[in-house]
């Protein structure tokens, strides 16, 4: 089943903060965030295994409530480089299959 | 390093019209996968190979055959095209989960 991402998209003025949730009906095994631009392929921006842990890097950040079964995709000070449409995947049940359903996505505008 | 190659880029197929979408990546990754993207669906998965050899049903497998020729190729096959198969066709490829897809740049299939 399809996770569930809110907002489905906001615009922000550069040095704005967001946060993008995912959630899941299923028990999750990890959760994968995944940026793509207009007329491009998907990016990988990092993975979170089942273990409640939080994982960042630049201004780029994620969580992972496994009880919950929610990530959120906090996004700090944001440049206009961020602008485009993140997608979460996840990856249900408890063994690490590969096999990842990803959430309609959230599409996120950034302006000067 | 090319990555994650597809071909073609674009298509156009009149519906019953059938054809293959080829996939090879250069990464000496275990698993492969086709996702298909619509607007507002996100991504959905439709068939995904976890190691050559093997094959699997995804999300939305109707309508559609795979082939895992070897360790660098997975084929995509519309036996009969649709309308309702006009979108675009990611293929994505992976060595451990952990370290996230690559994707390659996608083919926009338009069935008529």
């Amino acid at each position: 089943q399809q996770p569930v991402q809110s907002p489905q998209a906001v615009i922000l003025r550069e040095g704005e903060d967001a946060v993008i949730n995912c959630s899941s009906s299923k028990a999750l095994y990890s959760v994968h965030w995944y940026r793509q631009k207009h007329g491009e392929a998907p990016v990988f921006l990092m993975i979170l295994l089942k273990g409640g842990e939080q994982k960042g890097h630049d201004k780029i950040s994620a969580s992972f409530n496994e009880k919950k079964q929610q990530s959120s995709l906090y996004l700090t000070a944001s440049q206009l480089s961020y602008s485009g449409t993140y997608f979460c995947g996840t990856e249900n049940g408890s063994s690490n299959t590969g096999k990842l359903i990803f959430g309609q996505g959230t599409t996120l505008q950034v302006k000067p | 390093n090319a990555g994650v190659t597809q071909t073609p880029k674009f298509q156009v197929l009149k519906t019953g019209q059938s054809m293959t979408l080829q996939c090879a990546q250069d990464m000496n990754h275990n698993s492969m996968y086709w996702y298909r993207q619509d607007p507002g669906m996100g991504l959905r998965l439709i068939y995904y190979s976890a190691s050559e050899g093997t094959t699997d049903k995804g999300e939305v497998p109707n309508g559609y055959n795979v082939s895992r020729l070897n360790k660098r190729e997975f084929s995509l096959r519309l036996e009969s095209a649709a309308p309702s198969q006009t979108s675009v066709y990611f293929c994505a490829s992976s060595v451990r989960v952990a370290l996230g897809y690559t994707f390659g740049s996608g083919t926009r299939l338009t069935v008529v």
